[in-house]
C-alpha cells in the first residue's frame, strides 16, 4: 500500500545533541512538510519542500533544519535540542496541482529530550 | 490571514448515536478546500473527509458526512451510528487552493462511550 513513513517511530536524545528523523513516501507526492505537534495542540508547520524548493516558515527557529535528497524522501535536523523540542513531529505529504491536493501524514515520531 | 475556529474542546457520546462536530472559518478566498482529519490515542492523523468549496454538494464517507454552509464559513462534521473507535482528536482544517498550508483549528476531543 502507498503510505508515509516515518522513522524511528520514537527517538531519544540528549540536550543538545544533535538528531534526524526521517520521512520516506510511496505515494510521488511533489510536496513533504514536517510538522511539530506538542500535547493536546493542533499540528504547528515548520517548513516544507515543493519539488526541491525549500519552504520556511516565519517563525521556525533556526534549530530546525530539513533536506530532501530525492522525491522519496526527507529529513529534519534538529542541530542542538532543548527540553522545549520535546514533542511529535510528523511527516505528510500530498501532490500539487489540479483540484485534489490533501495532505497525508506519516505515523510520527515522539522525540524526547533528556 | 484565515483562522479556523472549534468552539468545542470536548464533547462526548453514546454508542450508536449521532454527534455533530463544530467548525467555523474565517477567509477572504473563495477557492479553497476544507478537511476533517481524526488523530485517536495512537496519535496518527487520518484524513476523514475532504470538502472542494466550489461544490455544493455536502461530501459523505460512509458514516461521516459534513454540513457545508459557504456563506456562513461553518464546516460541521456529522458522525452517525458512533463506534468505540471513533474516539479521538478531531481537527478541523483549511487549505487555500494552491498553497498547500493547512490551517488547523484548535481541535475537539470526542468520547464515545459504551
Amino acid at each position: 500500500d502507498a503510505m508515509v513513513i516515518q522513522n524511528p517511530r520514537y527517538q531519544v536524545t540528549q540536550f543538545g545533541k544533535p538528531v534526524t528523523l526521517s520521512c520516506s513516501q510511496t505515494l510521488n507526492h511533489n510536496v513533504m512538510y514536517w510538522y511539530q505537534q506538542k500535547s493536546s495542540q493542533a499540528p504547528k508547520l515548520l517548513f516544507h519542500y515543493y519539488d526541491k524548493d525549500f519552504n520556511n516558515e516565519a517563525d521556525t527557529p533556526d534549530n530546525f533544519q530539513s533536506r530532501r535528497p530525492n522525491t522519496s524522501f526527507c529529513f529534519l535536523d534538529i542541530r542542538s535540542p532543548g527540553l522545549g523540542d520535546a514533542a511529535m513531529y510528523l511527516c505528510a505529504t500530498s501532490r500539487r496541482g489540479g483540484q485534489q491536493e490533501t495532505q497525508y501524514f506519516g505515523p510520527g515520531t515522539r522525540l524526547l529530550v533528556l | 490571514a484565515q483562522t479556523v475556529t472549534q468552539s468545542q474542546p470536548e464533547m462526548s457520546v453514546q454508542e450508536a448515536e449521532t454527534v455533530t462536530l463544530s467548525c467555523t472559518y474565517d477567509t477572504s478566498e473563495n477557492n479553497y478546500y476544507l478537511f476533517w482529519y481524526k488523530q485517536p490515542p495512537s496519535r496518527q492523523m487520518i484524513l476523514v473527509i475532504r470538502q472542494e468549496a466550489y461544490k455544493q454538494q455536502n461530501a459523505t464517507e460512509n458514516r461521516f458526512s459534513v454540513n457545508f454552509q459557504k456563506a456562513a464559513k461553518s464546516f460541521s462534521l456529522k458522525i452517525s451510528d458512533s463506534q468505540l473507535g471513533d474516539t479521538a482528536m478531531y481537527f478541523c482544517a483549511f487549505m487555500k487552493h494552491g498553497v498547500g498550508k493547512l490551517v488547523f483549528g484548535a481541535g475537539t476531543i470526542l468520547r464515545v462511550k459504551s
